[in-house]
């Protein structure tokens, strides 16, 4: 089965101090692993997709690397507007479409 | 683009009645997807349409849950006697037809909150 788990589960930074959110996953064969931003009251918003370990992709503040077991979202120079919840997910070859969600990191910055 | 759309954003409804929610995908997009989400968790796979076939469904999926997509565009989530642990945020998402190339970039509704009393 796969397994998603996110640590830690709630970051708080002041602005412009810069950290890491660490996923670590379990599944099958890896098809992709894919990090999604969630605001209060809405539905996660994509931000990245990784495929093969080694590759890095960026966005603004924002910079997501993968391992063979890890990902790592790293946060620099947080903003207040960076505050919300970070999550990630694997998608297996097997498994069709389903995306296996870990729980969150719940991020919040500082003025 | 107007993104997915759910309705209704919330419903509150009593232990033991069936409830039904709507979700309009992107409209070019082929792909739509359930999801749900309970506080403090991430989202939970339901099921998922390509077009107007039901390809896959959660093992964990009750049999008091139905979805339907008609036509392949709009789809409604159906939960019939519903209990109070079905308490949850569920979500639609909406991905465009990829053909072979793996692109799971999911775009999601604001989803609708239920409370079950």
């Amino acid at each position: 089965e796969d397994q998603v788990t996110q640590s830690p589960e709630a970051l708080r930074l002041q602005e412009g101090e810069s950290s890491s959110l660490n996923c670590s996953y379990t599944v099958s064969g890896l098809r992709g692993l894919f990090w999604y931003r969630q605001d209060p009251g809405k539905g996660p918003e994509f931000l990245f997709t990784l495929y093969s370990a080694g590759e890095e992709k960026e966005k603004e503040r924002l910079k997501a690397t993968l391992t063979k077991k890890e990902s790592f979202l790293h946060i620099t120079a947080p903003k207040p507007e960076d505050s919300a919840t970070y999550l990630c997910a694997v998608q297996a070859y097997g498994s069709a479409r389903q995306l296996t969600f870990g729980s969150g990191t719940q991020l919040t910055v500082l003025p | 683009d107007t993104g997915v759309s759910q309705n209704p954003r919330h419903k509150i409804t009593k232990r033991g009645q069936n409830v039904t929610f709507r979700c309009d995908p992107i409209s070019e997009h082929n792909r739509l997807y359930w999801y749900r989400q309970t506080l403090g968790q991430g989202p939970e796979f339901l099921t998922y349409f390509q077009n107007e076939a039901q390809l896959e469904k959660s093992r964990l999926l009750s049999d008091r849950f139905s979805a339907e997509r008609p036509k392949g565009s709009f789809s409604t989530l159906e939960i019939q006697r519903t209990e109070q642990g079905d308490s949850a945020m569920y979500l639609c998402a909406s991905s465009p037809h990829g053909g072979r190339v793996t692109n799971e970039k999911l775009f999601f509704g604001s989803g609708t909150q239920l409370s079950v009393l």
